[in-house]
Formats: C-alpha cells, structure tokens, sequence
C-alpha cells in the first residue's frame, strides 16, 4: 500500500474488554514497530518485529499485552482486560529492513486511538 | 538499557529565529539518529536524520550536527516560521534495531 495502515482510527471500549488493533506495514516493509503515545507524552517503544526473527516484546508493560504478525505482514496489538491507562493513541510503523541498515527510515501510521472507560 | 535525554521541554521563539534542540543518548553503539516531526493528532513524521559516520547534514532550513564522542545530537531549524510550530522527537538506534524516543520539545513560533 502506499503508507501504513491501522485499524480501528478510533475505539472506545469498557473496561475489562478485550481490544484488537491491526496494523498493515508498507508493502514489502520487513520490520514492523508498535509505539504506543499517551496525550501530550513521548513515544514508548512496545514491540519490534524484523523478518523471521523472535520479536523484540522489551516495550511490553504487562501479560496483558501481546502482538502476533502473520505472514511477515500484517500485524495485531491485542490487549486483553483493558484498564483504564491503557487508553492512549497506539502506532505503528514499518521500516524496509531494521533501523540500523544504511537507507532505512521508519515511517508511522495514523494511529489508533484507544479509549477505555 | 537505552536512555535518551531531551532538551528544552518547551521552546518559544520568534519567526525567524532559529531553534535548537539537543539530545543525549548512552548506548556507544547508537549508529542512526532520526528526528521527527509531530503535528497536533497527527502522525510523526521523519524530517532529517543522520547516521553515525557523518557529523553534519543540511536539508534546507533544517540541519542535524552530531558529537559522537560527548553522545548528542542536535536539530537547528534557521529562519522559522509558524508552520515550524509542533513536537519534535530525537531517536536513536541501539542494539537490536529497535529505535528509543525522547521525550519531545514542543516548538512553539510566534508572529
């Protein structure tokens, strides 16, 4: 596709709810990154797939969170009994190799934007 | 682990003025130094970067100088103007490929 997609734009959901949010990389793109950006705060580094390599889960904040890419492509933050912190804009984004290969910049989608209440 | 320190928090300037704003990191094997821009509910979006064998790059009004010696980067922007108004992100690249983020400058330019 021509940039990074996600999905939902926008959920509100109820506390204790499980939420599901996808993220589809630019195509071609082997390295896949979720950040997730509270209001009016920085960009917190939650997960990083490259290619077939075990994901780097660092950024994770709890069991609650967890992150599957199917096919080296599209990617799905799942958080299960969401809590009220957890609301917060997710991001994704995908870079053509890792960060450190000469040439490769990230590049962000719109976002997903999550309510919990 | 990786630690980056970003500073100001807050910048206010004139137009036409220049701005700076620096950034520290701790991981010696940094070799990728990106900065991005984010406008209010908008994505961030990259606006120069410069990789570890180069002290300096220029692209308009806009250059990054790096001190890999004393572990900073800086980001200069000459000549602003109101549309320069937004949140300013350092990052790096540490072991591992996983890019770390500091914790933003909001820029503020004022007529």
């Amino acid at each position: 596709g021509a940039g990074v997609s996600q999905s939902p734009s926008n959920k509100v959901t109820e506390k204790g709810k499980d939420v599901e949010l996808r993220c589809d990389p630019i195509s071609g793109h082997t390295a896949l990154y979720w950040y997730r950006q509270s209001l009016g705060q920085g960009l917190e580094f939650l997960i990083y797939f490259q290619g077939n390599s075990a994901p780097d889960k660092s950024g994770l904040p709890s069991d609650r969170f967890s992150a599957e890419r199917t096919g080296g492509s599209v990617s799905t933050l799942t958080i299960q009994r969401t809590q009220q912190e957890d609301s917060a804009v997710y991001l994704c984004a995908s870079s053509l190799a890792g960060t450190g290969v000469a040439g490769n910049t990230i590049y962000f989608g719109e976002g997903s934007w999550l309510t919990v209440v | 682990g990786e630690n980056v320190e970003q500073h100001p928090s807050t910048l206010s300037v004139q137009e036409g003025d220049s701005a700076v704003i620096k950034c520290t990191y701790s991981d010696s094997a940094s070799n990728y130094f990106p900065w991005y821009k984010q406008e209010l509910g908008k994505r961030p979006q990259l606006i120069i970067d410069i990789r570890s064998n180069v002290g300096e790059k220029k692209d308009q009004r806009i250059a990054v100088t790096l001190n890999k010696t004393a572990k900073h980067f800086s980001l200069h922007i000459t000549e602003t103007q109101p549309e320069d108004s937004a949140v300013y992100f350092c990052a790096f690249t540490g072991g591992g490929n996983k890019l770390t983020f500091g914790t933003g400058t909001q820029l503020k330019v004022e007529l």
